[in-house]
């Protein structure tokens, strides 16, 4: 069956650094693209971005632009986030998604979200 | 960028009762290469990632419950829950993929009255 497991809970400290995995397992990697969505404590859903998991391509919110890099590695079928320059807002729960099929959009498959806390 | 605007933020219906969510995007987002509303609404539960309930605008996933249906084209578009059930509480979020950044709605919590 299709999964994505995400790595462990993260804390850092402001201006630190964090990367978050997203391990995909029961279909064809380089066959979807990766979103990643994070959510501040109690609040909403926000796109931070997407990846080709094909090629590379990427794109990002423009408000994380510049502190943000997510890249691929197709041997071990892992996508990484990497947010820079951590500040306290964001701490939030970071997920991975993929869409449900190939163009259809929707995200029909999430991993199971990674906390990161952002505190001195 | 498109703003998706949820109304209302919370909603409080009975059992057995229709819920109905609207969402609103500054513009369209229907596709006219093949016609399709980019648009789908998510459930989230508390603790839990989202799940995806309608793509399309209109189509439901597969394994959603038929109570759940979605509507609308181009700017407006609503998501009604028939016969409301205790499980359906949750946070509903719409969001549209015609753009990115494929931005989501506020969001609407429902709750049971």
């Amino acid at each position: 069956q299709i999964q994505l497991v995400q790595s462990g809970a993260e804390v850092k400290k402001p201006g630190a650094s964090v990367k978050v995995s997203c391990k995909a397992s029961g279909y064809t990697f380089t066959s979807y693209g990766i979103t990643w969505v994070r959510q501040a404590p109690g609040q909403g859903l926000e796109w931070m971005g997407w990846i080709s998991t094909y090629n590379g391509d990427t794109k990002y919110v423009q408000k994380v632009q510049g502190r943000v890099t997510m890249t691929t590695d197709t041997p071990t079928s892992t996508v990484y986030m990497e947010l820079r320059s951590l500040r306290s807002d964001d701490t939030a729960v970071y997920f991975c998604a993929r869409d449900r099929f190939f163009g259809t959009g929707g995200l029909g498959y999430w991993g199971q979200g990674t906390l990161v806390t952002v505190s001195s | 960028d498109i703003v998706m605007t949820q109304s209302p933020d919370s909603l409080a219906v009975s059992l057995g009762e229709r819920a109905t969510i609207n969402c609103k995007s500054s513009q369209s987002v229907l596709y006219s290469s093949n016609n399709k509303n980019l648009l789908a609404w998510y459930q989230q539960k508390p603790g839990q990632p989202p799940k995806l309930l309608i793509y399309w605008a209109s189509t439901r996933e597969s394994g959603v419950p038929v109570r759940f249906s979605g509507s609308g084209s181009g700017t407006d578009f609503t998501l009604t829950i028939s016969n409301l059930q205790a499980e359906d509480v949750a946070v509903y979020y719409c969001q549209q993929y015609y753009n990115t950044p494929h931005s989501f709605g506020q969001g609407t919590k429902l709750e049971i009255k």
